[in-house]
């Protein structure tokens, strides 16, 4: 079953401003990831955490791996149009065999001009 | 190819029939994923291949549904009997060597079950 919850569900936004999601467990992870999905395509991935505190960028965006290990945000800052889309956070329990990845349900960000 | 492909890209089937979906992953990649993901929800984790071995099959909804890959490369799912629940976007990712390596996903094929 569903091990991550994800939030905000979705989110209507003005270009320009800043989008900030998160996930979270009660259970501890070793690898956190985040996906972009637009309409009618596969899950894109953006930014991969495999450490505790871990703080990435890729352009605009900006994710951190938890210090519990138990969760995850994403921000995008200076958001455009082209950021709509379905974004997901993945991660790997420290249960797992390595492969298996849990799935948020998404928070899908609607960004207006 | 350059990506994952995955065919068909639509699929309509009645309810008890037979599906296979197939899966080539990038050139190379030793280990292949199926997820499920249903309207409105996130993905769930169906099985993953490390070379044509399944380690983890924990995630096959039924009996009904099984995955086999030959050759280190295309990989089918198969339904047997299919019911309207079944009625999902299939999506197939590979990644060089599986672990933590990137993984990308092919464009799904989405099945709907009268």
């Amino acid at each position: 079953g569903q091990q991550l919850n994800q939030s905000p569900q979705s989110m209507f936004i003005q270009e320009g401003e800043d989008v900030s999601m998160n996930c979270t467990s009660s259970s501890i992870f070793n690898t956190w990831l985040w996906y972009k999905q637009e309409p009618g395509e596969g899950p894109v991935l953006l930014i991969a955490l495999y450490k505790a505190g871990e703080l990435t960028s890729n352009g605009r965006l900006t994710a951190q791996f938890g210090i519990t290990r138990k969760d995850s945000f994403l921000n995008i800052s200076a958001s455009i149009p082209s950021d709509v889309g379905i974004y997901f956070c993945a991660g790997q329990l420290l249960s797992d065999s390595w492969g298996k990845f849990q799935f948020g349900a998404g928070t899908q960000v609607v960004v207006t001009p | 190819g350059a990506g994952v492909s995955q065919s068909p890209s639509n699929k309509v089937t009645e309810k008890g029939k037979d599906v296979e979906l197939r899966c080539d992953p990038i050139s190379g990649h030793t280990a292949l994923y199926w997820y499920r993901q249903s309207l409105g929800q996130g993905l769930e984790f169906l099985i993953y291949f490390q070379g044509n071995s399944a380690p983890d099959k924990s995630g096959l909804p039924s009996d009904r549904f099984s995955a086999e890959r030959t050759g280190g490369s295309v990989s089918t799912l198969t339904i047997q009997r299919t019911q309207q629940e079944d009625s999902a976007v299939y999506l197939c990712a590979s990644s060089a060597s599986g672990s933590t390596d990137t993984q990308y996903f092919g464009p799904g094929t989405r099945l709907t079950v009268l």
